[in-house]
Formats: structure tokens, C-alpha cells, sequence
């Protein structure tokens, strides 16, 4: 099934870097998601992105819609341990309820 | 209160058994959805109802088979367990503006163990 690709796989950082990932797509979304993902517990919607080049922030999050709407990024800054989770982009193509997930990045913060 | 609420949240059974897990939403919402998530931690939708009625149905096994008794409640039944189906199974919904919905809301998950 598809998926979309996401990098990286893993980070391991210090408390206070700041953080970014992507999300890529050989496919054209009209919807941008990002989730978070505690353990033990479901996805956690963090952004939701609706137009090409769209930029919107939640707290220390920002996320963008890429131009050519194949792609996204998120980013944390000035992380804190419990930002430790997997964040999960997710897009959605026109005329359709179907969410395809990314494969996810797993973050760790240490202190 | 919960919103979107799944239950059992642990299921540990044998191969061959044949187990359900259920799931309510208290958001008012009209459309509802099954996830699996493997042990790599791909989440992969299976299922998808919108007032009862089904309108997403990936490659799934029939021995998978998905019950809405009202647009509240979307419960699921498997049939014959094998090893494989052993995962966390999710339940979302959501809420339709137009032709499409797109914020999902998760429950806590179902992990499934079939021994």
C-alpha cells in the first residue's frame, strides 16, 4: 500500500535543540497532518495544513505544506523531554476520507 | 470523558479463536475508522464507515469483518486469528465537512496478541 517517507527514522538529541523532520510523497496531497505518538497510547493530531506553502505553529511546532504539495516538515524548537514520542506526518488526497500515514520518526530527548 | 474509547485495551488469545474489540466515539462525529499498527510502527487504515455505511475497505482479509450498530459505535470482529493479525488496532473518527473529513481522533489501542 502506499506510504509516504519520512526522515529521519530516529534522532537523539539534547534537551533544548532544536528539531526537524520530513515527510516526502511521490503524490499530491491536498491535506498535510502531523501526529504524535506516545507509548502505549494513539496519534495525537499536533498541526493540520490545507494550502500549498502553508506555515502555521502550535507552541514551540511549526509545520509547513510544501510548494509542490509532495511534501511537509515539522519542526520543534527548543525541545523538552516530553517531546519523546513518534511523530507521524499524514496526508490525504482530493475526494477521499483515506489518510495515508508516514513511516515515522521516533525522538528522544535526553536531559 | 474519553472521546474515542476502545476496548479491550490488551487481548491476548489463541490462534484460531475468534475475538471482537469494540469502539465508541462521544464526539458526535459521523464517520469511523480501523487502523493497524505492526510491530514496525506503520499505521495502515483497514476500514472506514460514514453513518453506518461502509465506504473504505482496503485489502484486508475477510476473516476481518467490521460491525457499525449506530454512527457511536464501530466494533471489530475477527475470525480465525492467525499469528499475524498480532498488532495494536486503532479506532478513530471523524467529522465530515463537505465531501471530506480529514482530523481524525484516536482511541488508545487495542494490542493483540494471538499466541
Amino acid at each position: 500500500g502506499q506510504q509516504l517517507n519520512q526522515s529521519p527514522q530516529s534522532m537523539f538529541i539534547q534537551e533544548g535543540e532544536d528539531v526537524s523532520m520530513n515527510c516526502t510523497s511521490s503524490s499530491i496531497f491536498n491535506t498535510w497532518l502531523w501526529y504524535k505518538q506516545d507509548p502505549g497510547e494513539g496519534p495525537v493530531l499536533l498541526i493540520a495544513l490545507y494550502k500549498a506553502g502553508e506555515l502555521t505553529s502550535n507552541g514551540r511546532l511549526t509545520a509547513q505544506f510544501g510548494i509542490t504539495r509532495k511534501d511537509s516538515f515539522l519542526n520543534i524548537s527548543a525541545s523538552i523531554p516530553s517531546d519523546v514520542g513518534i511523530y507521524f506526518c499524514a496526508g490525504q488526497q482530493f475526494n477521499t476520507d483515506k489518510l495515508i500515514f508516514g513511516t515515522g520518526t521516533r525522538l528522544q530527548v535526553f536531559p | 470523558d474519553t472521546a474515542v474509547s476502545q476496548t479491550p485495551k490488551y487481548l491476548v488469545t489463541q490462534m484460531g479463536n475468534d475475538k471482537s474489540i469494540k469502539c465508541e466515539q462521544n464526539l458526535g462525529h459521523d464517520t469511523m475508522y480501523w487502523y493497524k499498527q505492526d510491530s514496525k510502527k506503520f499505521l495502515k487504515i483497514m476500514f472506514s464507515y460514514n453513518n453506518k455505511e461502509l465506504i473504505i475497505n482496503e485489502t484486508v482479509p475477510n476473516r476481518f469483518s467490521p460491525k457499525s450498530p449506530d454512527k457511536a459505535h464501530l466494533n471489530l470482529h475477527i475470525n480465525s486469528l492467525e499469528l499475524g493479525d498480532s498488532a495494536v488496532y486503532f479506532c478513530a473518527s471523524s467529522q465530515r465537512q463537505g465531501s471530506l473529513s480529514h482530523i481524525q481522533y484516536f482511541g488508545a489501542g487495542t494490542r493483540l496478541s494471538v499466541l
